[in-house]
């Protein structure tokens, strides 16, 4: 596999369901991004590690909660959800924070909560 | 914070025309702004960038321009194809933290 992965594409789960999406980047970057896509919304940045430490929370409720084991794999634990955290959640890597450094997406895990 | 408008949310155009689609930002420190092409069921791509201390660049049929003073810069697309139709997002950052404009579908008709 290349670049950047996420499982699974598709969730579908109810409001008290706990389920964990997994994204993994096979390009040897030191930081990763979890990312929320909602129709007609700009794309919402919801966490950023580098080297693996937690660098940037957004304000982001606490029902959703990232992981970074090691600098390749990135998740995020889901758990008490609501039906507007329905959306497409995307993972990025980027060689590291530079601001220049391009951001390399996966393709996404499309969430719905019932 | 930053603020990233883009217009037009939807452009439909023919084939072989051209396309501009245009954003405005808000912070006048901000000095990165790439752009971003997504086709349906897979994540944004980067296809072009630009920053602060150049005002035009050009990629093959695509080119981004930028106007500091006016704080704007747009995308341009020549002889487009069908395989051009996808959304495509503009995105601003200064500090680090690339804010996003709510993004433009294109459509390219045969």
């Amino acid at each position: 596999e290349t670049g950047v992965t996420q499982t699974p594409r598709h969730l579908v789960m109810g409001m008290t369901n706990k389920k964990s999406l997994k994204c993994e980047q096979h390009l040897g970057h030191n930081a990763m991004y979890w990312y929320k896509q909602s129709a007609k919304k700009p794309l919402e940045l919801m966490f950023v590690y580098s080297l693996e430490e937690r660098v940037e929370n957004n304000s982001v409720p606490s029902r959703f909660s990232p992981e970074c084991p090691n600098s390749s794999h990135l998740f995020l634990h889901l758990h008490t959800l609501q039906p507007e955290d329905s959306a497409l959640y995307l993972c990025a890597s980027s060689q590291d924070r530079d601001r220049y450094n391009e951001q390399f997406f996966g393709p996404g895990t499309r969430l719905t909560v019932l | 914070g930053e603020n990233v408008e883009q217009h037009p949310s939807t452009l439909s155009v023919q084939e072989g025309d051209s396309a501009v689609i245009k954003c405005t930002y808000s912070d006048s420190a901000s000095n990165y702004f790439p752009w971003y092409k997504q086709e349906l069921g897979k994540g944004p791509q980067l296809i072009i960038d630009i920053r602060s201390n150049v005002g035009e660049k050009k990629d093959q049929r695509i080119a981004v321009t930028l106007n500091k003073t006016a704080k704007h810069f747009s995308l341009h697309i020549t002889e487009t194809q069908p395989e051009d139709s996808a959304v495509y997002f503009c995105a601003a950052t200064g500090a680090g933290t690339l804010t996003f404009g709510k993004g433009t579908m294109l459509l390219v008709s045969p």
